[in-house]
Formats: structure tokens, C-alpha cells, sequence
């Protein structure tokens, strides 16, 4: 079946670091992929999305390109600030009508 | 912009308990999934309707059920609560017909089973 693989944490970085957090899918066609992001104690919030090949989904400085020929869909920032502290989870869809499968999430800790 | 309305937001319940857990999706959405997120956990999936059919079913106990009613709200039901019920429920709705296939997640309701 479907699946989402990401980088494990924690991961700490200093306030300005570069960070990725690395995602690979599984999928039996082309599915919709997504980052969303979840701060403390809150909700899902989607943070971008691409929905074909060479897509590149931004939002908030945070970047990801659909890239099919490696089932990759890694995120990036230049420069994380200490208020992107959160956890991260990688996710993809299938079609319109199916669910979310998420990765296992990827917590992000940064300090000042 | 409309959102998705979970409600309660906070729940708690004793074992063997019962509890409703109501979605609002966002106007105009005819799906709603529900996603249940244990402590450090990912979102896993539990079921989804579509024009209030049950559309798909993912790892839900028989313990709980769940429906869509004709204004497009949804309610879970868990019966005979256990302690490992004890998670974040989200509800996201979604207009496959639309042009993307996001789903909007509410801001979810958590549980506590003690």
C-alpha cells in the first residue's frame, strides 16, 4: 500500500540554520503531496502542496519540489527562525476522494 | 474564510464510557474524513463519507461508528471507551470536485479516557 517515509528526529538547529527534512513516498499512481505542520498542542496545518511531477509547493519561506523519478518530496528552509519549532509531517493522497497518509513526523526544535 | 468546526474540543470520559465527537465540514465540502492521532503519534486514518455514504474505512475499532447526516455534518461515536482511545481526533472535509484535492483539517478534539 501507499506509504510516506521521513527523516527521523528530533532535530535541533541554531535560529538562521538551513534546514531539509528529508521525505520519500511509495504510491501506486500520481498522488497529491503535502507538508503539514503541527505546533504545540495545536492542529494540522497545511504548510504547501504539489499535486504533479516537478511541482514546487512554497509557504513561508519553506519550499518542496515534487520530484517523481526519486518518490521524493523534501523540505527545505534557508533560515529557520525559533517560532518554526514544530512537528512536520510529510503526506500524500492518492486521489480526491481518498484519505491523507501521513509519515511519522518529523519534530523541529530551534534554538535562539 | 469558513473552517472546519470540531466540537467539544476537550473531552473527558471514564472507561467503558460513552462519546460523540461532532465535524462541521466547511460549506459546500459533501466529504469528511476522521483521523485519530495518539500521543507523539502520526495521524492515522479511521473512516470517510462522501454524499453520506461511508466512502472508505481505515483501522476504526467496531467500537466506534460513525455517519454523515444530510447537512453534511458527521458525528463519531465511540462506545465502551479504553484508555488507549485516549488521542486527538481531527475531522478535515474536502470538495473532490474542486481543484485541488486538499483536505482541511480541523482544529481537533481530544480525548482523555481515565
Amino acid at each position: 500500500g501507499d506509504s510516506v517515509t521521513q527523516m527521523e528526529g528530533p532535530v535541533t538547529l541554531s535560529e538562521e540554520a538551513f534546514l531539509t527534512i528529508n521525505c520519500t513516498y511509495t504510491a501506486t499512481g500520481y498522488p497529491s503531496l503535502f507538508w503539514y505542520v503541527q505546533y504545540p498542542g495545536e492542529g494540522l496545518q497545511l504548510l504547501l502542496k504539489a499535486t504533479k511531477a516537478d511541482d514546487k509547493g512554497s509557504n513561508k519561506g519553506f519550499e518542496a519540489t515534487y520530484r517523481k523519478e526519486t518518490t521524493s518530496f523534501h523540505l527545505e528552509k534557508g533560515s529557520v527562525q525559533v517560532s518554526d519549532s514544530a512537528v512536520y509531517f510529510c503526506a500524500l493522497s492518492e486521489t480526491s476522494y481518498d484519505k491523507v497518509i501521513f509519515g511519522p513526523g518529523t519534530s523541529l526544535s530551534v534554538i535562539p | 474564510a469558513a473552517g472546519v468546526i470540531q466540537s467539544p474540543r476537550h473531552l473527558i470520559k471514564e472507561k467503558r464510557e460513552t462519546a460523540t465527537l461532532k465535524c462541521y465540514p466547511i460549506p459546500r465540502h459533501d466529504t469528511v474524513y476522521w483521523y485519530q492521532q495518539g500521543p507523539g503519534q502520526d495521524p492515522q486514518f479511521l473512516i470517510s463519507f462522501y454524499e453520506k455514504m461511508q466512502s472508505d474505512k481505515g483501522s476504526i475499532p467496531d467500537r466506534f461508528s460513525a455517519q454523515q447526516f444530510s447537512d453534511y455534518h458527521s458525528e463519531l461515536n465511540m462506545s465502551s471507551l479504553e484508555l488507549g482511545d485516549s488521542a486527538l481526533y481531527f475531522c478535515a472535509s474536502s470538495n473532490p470536485a474542486g481543484a485541488t484535492r486538499e483536505q482541511y483539517f480541523g482544529p481537533g478534539t481530544r480525548l482523555t479516557v481515565t
